[in-house]
């Protein structure tokens, strides 16, 4: 079965500061996605990211950048100089195909707060 | 992106009746939505996956009668606590997947509910 591991639960940084979150990831499937999201107080979940298995090119966009390695079945996320509007909780997931469906659903794993002090 | 709309947003009832909680999306048509639900600081469990005009899949361990949904147009799935209880008290959030997309899922603001 799908698995995804956010070792990190809670991470405390100071503005300004470089900050990765780890995500580990588990799967059978050799064509799945990975994905991060944010969730910031108010509950909504804000979509960051989707990447495909097939694509291990990095990704940058504005001070988000991903670092994706299949070798080691892990799909990391870095906030360059973070933010106090960066605190929040971050949840990697990765895409499961729902059997005799075809259809996906998403696996998440457990989060990691990062709290952004001044 | 695709924009997800949930209503809504905050809900309190009283123990023994039943709350809906609707689940739209706006600019596209969602073939398939998802119904989530996350208790305080822990992560999204999915509750249940429902296509339009088919009944809905419920994940191991959630009482279909108790979480009824229904999907019936490509723009709304509703989820309805029936007879709510303090252990109903959760947020619950929606996510849709449209035609084109078939991977990627967009989700709304999210409904906390308390039952008093």
């Amino acid at each position: 079965a799908q698995k995804v591991t956010q070792a990190q639960t809670e991470i405390s940084v100071v503005e300004k500061e470089d900050v990765t979150l780890d995500c580990v990831y588990e799967t059978r499937d050799t064509t799945y996605y990975l994905f991060w999201y944010k969730q910031p107080p108010s509950g909504e979940l804000v979509f960051l990211i989707r990447r495909n298995s097939f694509d291990e090119q990095n990704e940058i966009s504005g001070r988000y950048s991903w670092n994706f390695q299949k070798s080691t079945s892990s799909f990391n996320f870095t906030i360059t100089a973070s933010q106090v509007v960066d605190s929040a909780v971050y949840f990697c997931a990765l895409s499961e195909v729902i059997m005799n469906t075809g259809f996906q659903k998403l696996v998440f794993g457990t989060g990691t707060r990062l709290l952004v002090s001044p | 992106g695709a924009v997800v709309s949930q209503h809504p947003s905050r809900v309190i009832c009283k123990s023994g009746t039943s709350v809906k909680i609707e689940c739209r999306s706006l600019d596209f048509q969602a073939t398939t939505m998802f119904w989530y639900r996350q208790f305080p600081k822990q992560s999204l469990m999915l509750m249940a996956t429902s296509n339009e005009g088919s009944k809905a899949t419920y994940e191991q361990g959630v009482e279909k009668d108790k979480f009824l949904i229904n999907h019936a147009s490509l723009t709304l799935s509703t989820l309805t606590v029936t007879s709510a209880h303090p252990e109903d008290s959760s947020f619950y959030i929606c996510s849709a997947k449209d035609r084109v997309w078939n991977t990627e899922a967009f989700f709304g603001q999210g409904t906390r509910l308390t039952v008093v």
